[in-house]
């Protein structure tokens, strides 16, 4: 079956930077993308961008423009997301999710990872 | 940015009832809307895509209509497990946007 696994809950000072993983298994990794989204404590859902699995493509949200990278490993089926330059408003909890296919919507997600920034 | 505003904010609704849930866009996304269901503590997880089509496994008392600005969630008889907060997307335009949510509650 499609799971999505992210990493750990991470605590970070203001400044410092964060990389999560999210491992995928039970579908073929490079033939769907990977998108993350990110939801603040008690608020809605935002969406920070994709990666193209098979390319490395990426398409980032003008807002996190040069303070996000997404990155991936094809032999570890693993993908990436690092947010640089980390503020309290980045303190979040940051979800990765599969691409149906069709480029727009997540069908399955990761369970989720905490980031907290507080100094 | 397409900006999508959900309403209501809150909805209180008994078991057993009928629940209507709204997502209006700024701009026209065509069809290319979705569903989600989000449970305290849990990942989102997709209802409705394309704005009608249920999603694998969604029970059949989901059902999604709309095109252009205006969409609704209908959810015809509430059961337990249904009482969430819901997110619509559109995937028309980069960046996709979610409304900010509807929560379903208890009444």
């Amino acid at each position: 079956q499609v799971q999505l696994v992210q990493s750990g809950a991470e605590v970070k000072k203001p400044g410092a930077s964060v990389k999560v993983s999210c491992k995928a298994s039970g579908y073929p990794f490079s033939g769907y993308y990977v998108h993350w989204v990110r939801q603040a404590p008690g608020q809605g859902l935002e969406w920070m961008g994709w990666i193209n699995p098979n390319s490395g493509d990426t398409n980032y949200v003008q807002r996190f423009q040069g303070r996000v990278t997404m990155t991936r490993d094809t032999s570890t089926r693993t993908a990436y997301m690092e947010l640089s330059s980390l503020r309290s408003d980045d303190t979040a909890m940051y979800y990765c999710a599969r691409d149906s296919g069709s480029h727009g919507y997540g069908d399955f997600w990761g369970q989720g990872t905490l980031v907290t920034v507080s100094s | 940015e397409i900006v999508m505003t959900q309403s209501p904010v809150t909805l209180s609704v008994s078991p057993g009832e009928r629940a209507t849930l709204s997502c209006r866009a700024s701009q026209s996304v065509s069809s290319y809307l979705a569903w989600y269901q989000q449970k305290p503590g849990q990942a989102p997880r997709l209802l409705i895509y394309d704005a009608s089509i249920r999603a694998t496994g969604i029970p059949a008392r989901f059902s999604g209509r709309g095109s252009g600005t205006e969409f609704t969630l209908t959810i015809s008889s509430l059961q337990s497990e249904d009482f969430a907060v819901y997110y619509c997307q559109q995937y028309n335009n980069w960046p996709y946007t979610f409304g900010q949510g509807t929560k379903v509650e208890i009444k």
